[in-house]
Parts: structure tokens; sequence; C-alpha cells
């Protein structure tokens, strides 16, 4: 089964906008962490909320976690053109720390 | 700010060639990982390593992988006899402990093309 399966796949938007991001997940989890890849390039971490919370702001990033439907969002407000990368949820179970990432959303941000 | 670092940026190998993938951890971290992402598909998991020794693997982490902690601050992914399949993105990733709330930090990866 897969782990961390974001969606929309692919999404367009206008700089100013909101961009939200959806993550579902199937086991029981200890926190969920949401990163950042710009093309070809290394992760960069944004933003980790644990299993006992429900939401969590970082900057213009808003992350909610629903652990009944085993889903969380990633809320980006305001975006801009240096937004564009693709956003990976990747969740955190069990006695070892290893991540299970999602397929990712392509975000791009339009001037 | 420290980050993790991770050497060379980009390697072209033949098949059947062994490489060895290196990774300079945060230095106070105890906890390390490789994944590798093939182009267009999602990061995969392979090891997690501490104490000097694998806590986890997983399936694609066969008999021709190894990693290594050889000096206390370098971390290598060993890939004996390289196949076409093996070409992807490899990331570093560190971590200082296994809390709840820990973060992993990652290198900006390896690119590794098998020809």
């Amino acid at each position: 089964s897969q782990q961390g399966e974001e969606d929309p796949q692919a999404l367009s938007i206008q700089e100013g906008e909101n961009a939200t991001m959806n993550c579902s997940y199937k086991t029981s989890i200890n926190n969920l962490q949401w990163y950042r890849q710009n093309s070809g390039r290394g992760l960069v971490h944004l933003i980790l909320i644990r299993s006992n919370e429900r939401e969590k702001h970082s900057g213009r990033l808003r992350v909610t976690l629903d652990t009944s439907k085993k889903s969380s969002s990633l809320l980006i407000t305001a975006s801009r053109a240096a937004d564009t990368a693709s956003y990976f949820c990747a969740t955190v179970s069990g006695g070892y720390n290893k991540l299970i990432f999602g397929a990712g959303t392509r975000l791009a941000v339009h001037p | 700010e420290p980050e993790v670092t991770q050497t060379p940026s980009h390697q072209v190998t033949q098949m059947g060639q062994e490489v060895i993938l290196r990774c300079v951890p945060i230095s106070n971290h105890l906890y390390f990982y490789w994944y590798r992402q093939i182009l267009g598909q999602k990061v995969e998991f392979l090891v997690s390593f501490y104490n000097n020794e694998i806590s986890e693997k997983s399936e694609i982490f066969d008999d021709q992988f190894s990693v290594e902690r050889p000096d206390g601050s370098n971390f290598t992914l060993k890939i004996r006899s390289t196949k076409l399949e093996d070409s992807a993105m490899y990331f570093c990733a560190s971590e200082k402990s296994r809390s709840r709330d820990t973060e992993a930090f990652f290198g900006q990866g390896t690119r590794l093309t098998v020809v």
C-alpha cells in the first residue's frame, strides 16, 4: 500500500493566490512532514506536525492534520513565483524515523 | 547554518562498475539515512544507520549495496556492481535524535547515471 499520497499531482496558480496541497496516508503515524524540492535539487524541510497536533503555522505555511481521515493539507498563502517547486509529504511511523514519501505535487506559480 | 554535504554532485559510471557516494552529515547528528529518487518518481528509503550499524533497510537495499561510516565523519553508500536501474538521485540525510519532533536534514544529492 502507498503511504503519503498527494493530490493534486500538479497545480498551476497566479502569484498572490493561495495554493493547497493534500496528502493521504494509510497507517498510523508519529508525525507528518512536508518537504520542498526545487527541480533536480535537494529536499528542504518545511514543517513537521505531530500526530497529536491538528494545525501548525510557519510563516506563509499552514499545515493541518486529521488523523481520523489520515490526511494532511499544506496551504501556502500569497504565493510567489519563487514558491515554484515540488512539494512532498512524508510520514514517520513506528520505532524508526525513516520517512515514507508521497509522489509529490508540482506547484507552478506564474508571475 | 550546518548542512549535510554530498559528493560528487553528479557521477557517471559504466554498468557493472562499483561506485561510492559520499556524505558528510551534520557533526552532532547520530542517525543517518540514504534515500533515492528515480527521475520523476517518489523519494524512497534505502537504509538507516545508527551506532555503526544498520538499523533498518528496505527491499531495494540488497547485497549490492553497503553503507559505512569509516572515520566518524563520512557516511558512504557503495554500490558494488551498478545496473542501469540504479540510475537515480541519491540523498543522504541525518538527524540529531529520534524524538517525535526530529527533523531530517538532507544533502543536495548525488545524481548517479549508469550507462
